[in-house]
Parts: structure tokens; C-alpha cells; sequence
């Protein structure tokens, strides 16, 4: 079946740092892919989505670029805000038409 | 538009007991699927509904049964409640030419 490897966390950067978090997935054929974000005490809410490779996802200063080649949806912010603490989950939806989640990864930002 | 909304929001039950939680789709979309969230895990896929029909499930024993009715929105029916079914329940609506999922904000179950 499908699955998601995810950056191990708990991952704390300090105000305006850069982010990187790593996302690797097996899925048969090409799924699409999702980074969702989930807020202390709340569902999960889409951060961005791309639907075919070499496709890049954006939204609110976030960017994930699907890589066919490494099977790779890595999620960056050039400068996160203490806002962005929270939560971040990588998801293929595969053909099963059901989303496949890790783990996920931690985020805390420090003013 | 409205948003996909699940009641209760919170709700503690004995072991041994049923439940149900329920879950209004956003409008437009016909397809609903449940998700289980242990406390510091990921989303686990329960199952799926289509127009009324189960169109997939995951790895869940049969007294997780669910129901979707004419107008989308759908119910999740747990029966025989062990202490580990306590998490977080995601109901998340999707359909039309979206490929995306839209979750609620869940149901936070307790068995004690």
C-alpha cells in the first residue's frame, strides 16, 4: 500500500529562519500530493497541493515542488513567522482515492 | 459555501458502549471519508463513502459502520467501544472536479 516518510521531528527554528521539511512517499502510479496543517486542538487544513510532476504548490509563503524522480514533496518557507507553529502532514492521494498520512512534523517557531 | 462541521465536538463514553458522530459535507461535494487520529500520530484511513455507497475501507475491525445519506453528510457508528478507540475523529468531504479533501474539525472522543 501507499506510505509517507516524513522529516523526523520535533523541528524549532527561530523567527524568520528558513524551513525545510522532508517528504518521501511510495504510491502506485502518480498520486497527488498534499502538505496539510493541523493547529493545536483542530482538524487538519490544506496548505498546498500539486497534481502532477514537476508541479509546485503554493500558499501563504509555502512551496512544495513534486519530484516523479525521487518520489519527493518537500515543503519550504523562505521565512517562517511564530504562526507557523504547528503540525505539518504530507499526504499522497492514491488510487484507492484515500489519503495516506505520516507521522507528521512538529514545527515550533520562537520570536 | 459552508465548510464540513462535525458534532459533537467532544464527547466521553464507557467502554463497552456505542456511539455516533456525525458530519455535514461541504456543498458540492458527494464523497465523505473518516479518519482516526491517535493523540501524536497521523490520520488513519476508517472509510469512504460515495453517493450513499462504502467505497473503500481501511485496516478497521466491522464495528466501525458508517452511513451516508441523500444529502451527502454521513454518520461514523462505533460499537463495543475499547479504551483505544479514544482519538481524534476527522471527517473530510471532497468531490466534483477537486482532488482535494476538506476536513472538519473533528470529534474528540474519550473511553474510559
Amino acid at each position: 500500500g501507499d506510505s509517507v516518510t516524513q522529516m523526523e521531528g520535533p523541528v524549532t527554528l527561530s523567527e524568520e529562519a528558513f524551513l525545510t521539511i522532508n517528504c518521501t512517499y511510495t504510491a502506485t502510479g502518480y498520486p497527488s500530493l498534499f502538505w496539510y496543517v493541523q493547529y493545536p486542538g483542530e482538524g487538519l487544513q490544506l496548505l498546498l497541493k500539486a497534481t502532477k510532476a514537476d508541479d509546485k504548490g503554493s500558499n501563504k509563503g509555502f512551496e512544495a515542488t513534486y519530484r516523479k524522480e525521487t518520489t519527493s514533496f518537500h515543503l519550504e518557507k523562505g521565512s517562517v513567522q511564530v504562526s507557523d507553529s504547528a503540525v505539518y502532514f504530507c499526504a499522497p492521494l492514491g488510487s484507492a482515492r484515500q489519503l495516506t498520512f505520516g507521522s507528521g512534523t512538529q514545527l515550533t517557531v520562537l520570536p | 459555501e459552508t465548510g464540513v462541521t462535525q458534532s459533537p465536538t467532544h464527547l466521553i463514553k464507557t467502554r463497552g458502549q456505542q456511539v455516533t458522530l456525525r458530519c455535514s459535507s461541504q456543498s458540492g461535494h458527494n464523497t465523505v471519508s473518516w479518519y482516526q487520529q491517535a493523540l501524536g500520530q497521523g490520520p488513519q484511513f476508517i472509510f469512504q463513502y460515495y453517493r450513499e455507497e462504502e467505497n473503500g475501507r481501511g485496516n478497521f475491525p466491522p464495528r466501525f459502520s458508517g452511513l451516508q445519506f441523500p444529502n451527502y453528510s454521513s454518520e461514523l457508528n462505533v460499537n463495543a467501544l475499547e479504551l483505544d478507540d479514544s482519538a481524534l475523529y476527522l471527517c473530510a468531504s471532497s468531490g466534483g472536479t477537486a482532488t482535494e479533501a476538506f476536513f472538519g474539525q473533528g470529534t474528540r472522543l474519550t473511553v474510559v
